[in-house]
């Protein structure tokens, strides 16, 4: 079975400092994990995801991800936070072999001016 | 959410009613995903389908119905016997396998039902 965590459901930043959003997960075997990104009323656009290699992952508008195997912990982050990046952002895993995506239950980012 | 488009935006039913969400993507993709969205709860899978002809229950699918006649078009009908049928939907469509793996979500439908 697989599963994601997304511990906080509210994260509050001021803008210019660093931002950290949390996800754990449990797969069996090598996970595939993504982060995405919502907007009011919208869609969901994906940010970045973690496959195999480098354990820092670089997506889009300056996001970065952290995979952490001995942790089980794909934490997303970005150096500098703007007002702009206030959303919802979900974490999500795929089993090897999956046909699916398996989604955090989102985490609420808010960036203070 | 480009190449995939669900109509209407809103949609508002009333109880007991039928309703049917309509989903077309343009990205030449085989497989497509119905999700719903709930306040702190996440998305939660619907129905999906790998190929023409073809689709699979997700986690929630009581209450619901999908049919995959066309590639492009993965409509999904919220029949009278869901029983907290107000929710936010989203369709997705998948590219690629294994390593190129990756979903696009189209706008989603927000639907109320009174």
């Amino acid at each position: 079975a697989q599963s994601v965590a997304q511990p906080e459901d509210q994260v509050n930043v001021a803008e210019g400092n660093p931002l950290t959003v949390k996800c754990t997960y449990s797969v069996s075997g090598n996970p595939y994990l993504f982060w995405y990104v919502q907007y009011p009323n919208r869609g969901l656009q994906f940010l970045l995801k973690y496959i195999t290699g480098d354990n820092l992952v670089k997506g889009s508008y300056g996001f970065e991800a952290e995979f952490n195997k001995s942790q089980t912990s794909f934490h997303l982050k970005k150096p500098s936070a703007l007002v702009s990046d206030s959303a919802l952002y979900f974490c999500a895993v795929r089993q090897t072999g999956a046909n699916n995506l398996f989604f955090g239950t989102g985490t609420r980012l808010t960036v203070i001016p | 959410d480009g190449g995939i488009t669900q109509s209407p935006k809103y949609l508002f039913r009333k109880e007991g009613q039928n309703v049917t969400l309509s989903c077309e993507q343009n990205l030449n993709h085989d497989a497509m995903y119905w999700y719903r969205q709930d306040p702190g709860q996440g998305l939660r899978l619907i129905y999906y389908s790998q190929i023409v002809n073809d689709f699979q229950k997700g986690d929630i699918a009581e209450g619901y119905s999908v049919s995959r006649e066309k590639k492009e078009s993965f409509p999904l009908t919220v029949t009278s016997a869901q029983k907290n049928p107000t929710a936010f939907y989203l369709c997705a469509s998948r590219t690629g396998t294994g390593l190129f793996y990756e979903q696009y979500f189209g706008p989603g439908t927000r639907l109320t039902v009174t």
